[in-house]
């Protein structure tokens, strides 16, 4: 029951690169979400999905780029990377059960570093 | 918009002492809210929620939380604390009409032996 997990764990870029963080989901959830988390700040939603094919913005989406060609992943990019992209990013899905409950269930995050 | 605040960075309490995380809330319509905890290197994991009924929400780990409409808050609670329960704290609440939640900026716990 591998749940939600994400890859690379850590990762190290210079800027300018691209770097794509990915995102697995076994539950089939309909939603999925990126956060990155910063001291201070908290967690801050770069990005959702509410299903394949369907992403929206999130409160931070600048420099950042997604796509969910299947339900179980939710790949973010970074197209150039900057040093104010560093941070740890986590990965969340979740799904509308009846009576509306809302919870997210995380990934172990990604540890990126833009030198 | 909905939006939560944790008025406090960090909370120091001795092991066995009853604890206290504080979140107030601000949003239009009924609050739906949680509680996350973080543990070091680990993602968030979901300990409690209140969508509606009792005041008082009972979660994982003999957590629980009251639910004060009042007072717009809602604080996590635990009777007897344990140095185990020393980890980042996030109260959350749905945004308006969406699966999306907005997170509060979290609150340290440290429980001292």
């Amino acid at each position: 029951d591998a749940g939600i997990t994400q890859s690379p764990r850590y990762k190290i870029t210079e800027t300018g690169r691209q770097v794509t963080l990915m995102c697995h989901q076994t539950w089939s959830h309909s939603y999925m979400f990126w956060y990155r988390q910063d001291l201070g700040h908290g967690l801050r939603l770069i990005y959702y999905s509410a299903a394949a094919d369907i992403t929206d913005k999130g409160e931070v989406p600048d420099g950042y780029v997604v796509s969910r060609s299947k339900t179980e992943n939710f790949p973010l990019t970074l197209e150039s990377a900057t040093r104010s992209q560093t941070s740890v990013y986590f990965c969340a899905s979740s799904e509308v059960k009846a009576g509306g409950t809302y919870e997210q269930y995380f990934g172990p995050g990604t540890r990126l570093t833009v030198t | 918009a909905q939006s939560v605040a944790q008025p406090e960075d960090q909370v120091n309490v001795a092991e066995g002492n009853p604890l206290t995380v504080k979140c107030t809330y601000s949003v239009s319509g009924n609050p739906y809210l949680f509680w996350y905890v973080q543990y070091p290197n680990r993602g968030l994991q979901f300990l409690l929620k209140y969508i509606t009924g009792d005041n008082l929400v009972k979660g994982s780990y003999g957590f629980e939380a009251e639910f004060n409409k009042s007072q717009t808050s809602f604080h996590l609670k635990k009777p007897s604390a344990l140095v185990s329960d020393s980890a980042l704290y996030f109260c959350a609440v749905r945004d308006t009409g969406f699966q999306k939640l907005v997170f509060g900026t979290g609150t340290r716990l440290l429980v001292s032996p």
